[in-house]
């Protein structure tokens, strides 16, 4: 069983449209994140969720709007998608919100067009 | 906030050759270190951590890292490379600093180093 999945892994849409990217883990931890990885394959942190509870957001454009149902799940809804906006986001979480050991999802790679 | 420099890009061995890549950290105090790895389309795995105590670690596949306080360093290494090893690096530092609850550990990674082993 995959530990912390992500869908769908690949993902073309136009300018403009809204999507959405899911993730779940199934290892029972509290703590789960979004990362984004540009081109140059840099990856920085965009949200964090602590049982539900948003406990990290970053300088992140507020198109960018990530929900979390329960603690084993959050999910990235993207509105109004821009070029820019290319990229691969990783899922990840941890066991709390200290993060001393993150486990990542396979990634999604979003493409613009 | 802290930050994350890796210096080689881009690093291309042949198999069986040694591998050392650079890792340094901004500042001091007590830090949590991480090599990630990152193997073609696939998910980040960690291979080693350091938390305290021995600042030579050991990790996974035969990879270890130093950890240098004095030169804000953690240098992954491993005696002997194989094509299997061909992957990205990155090199992490758990962040702690501005954050509302102290206990709220950010991941700040390096910008990568592509390893390219060849047969």
């Amino acid at each position: 069983d995959t530990a912390v999945s992500q869908t769908p892994k690949y993902l073309v849409t136009q300018m403009g449209n809204d999507k959405s990217i899911k993730c779940e883990q199934n290892l029972g931890h509290d703590t789960m994140y979004w990362y984004k990885q540009d081109s140059k394959k840099f990856l920085k942190i965009m949200f964090s969720y602590n049982n539900k509870e948003l406990i990290i957001n970053e300088t992140v454009p507020n198109r960018f709007s990530p929900k979390s149902p329960d603690k084993a799940h959050l999910n990235l809804h993207i509105n109004s998608l821009e070029l820019g906006d290319s990229a691969v986001y990783f899922c990840a979480s941890s066991q709390d919100q200290s993060n001393t050991e993150a486990f990542f999802g396979q990634g999604t790679r979003l493409t613009v067009v | 906030a802290q930050s994350v420099s890796q210096h080689n890009h881009h690093v291309i061995l042949s198999e069986a050759a040694s591998l050392e890549l650079g890792c340094n950290y901004s500042y001091g105090g007590t830090v949590n270190l991480f090599w990630y790895v990152q193997y073609p389309g696939q998910h980040l795995q960690l291979l080693l951590k350091y938390f305290s105590g021995d600042p030579l670690v050991k990790g996974i596949k035969g990879f270890e890292a130093e950890f240098i306080k004095s030169k804000f360093s953690f240098n992954l290494r491993k005696p002997s490379v194989q094509w299997s090893d061909t992957a990205e690096y990155f090199c992490a530092v758990l962040d702690f600093s501005g954050r509302k609850r102290s206990n709220t550990g950010k991941l700040i990674f390096g910008q990568g180093t592509t390893l390219q082993v060849k047969p």
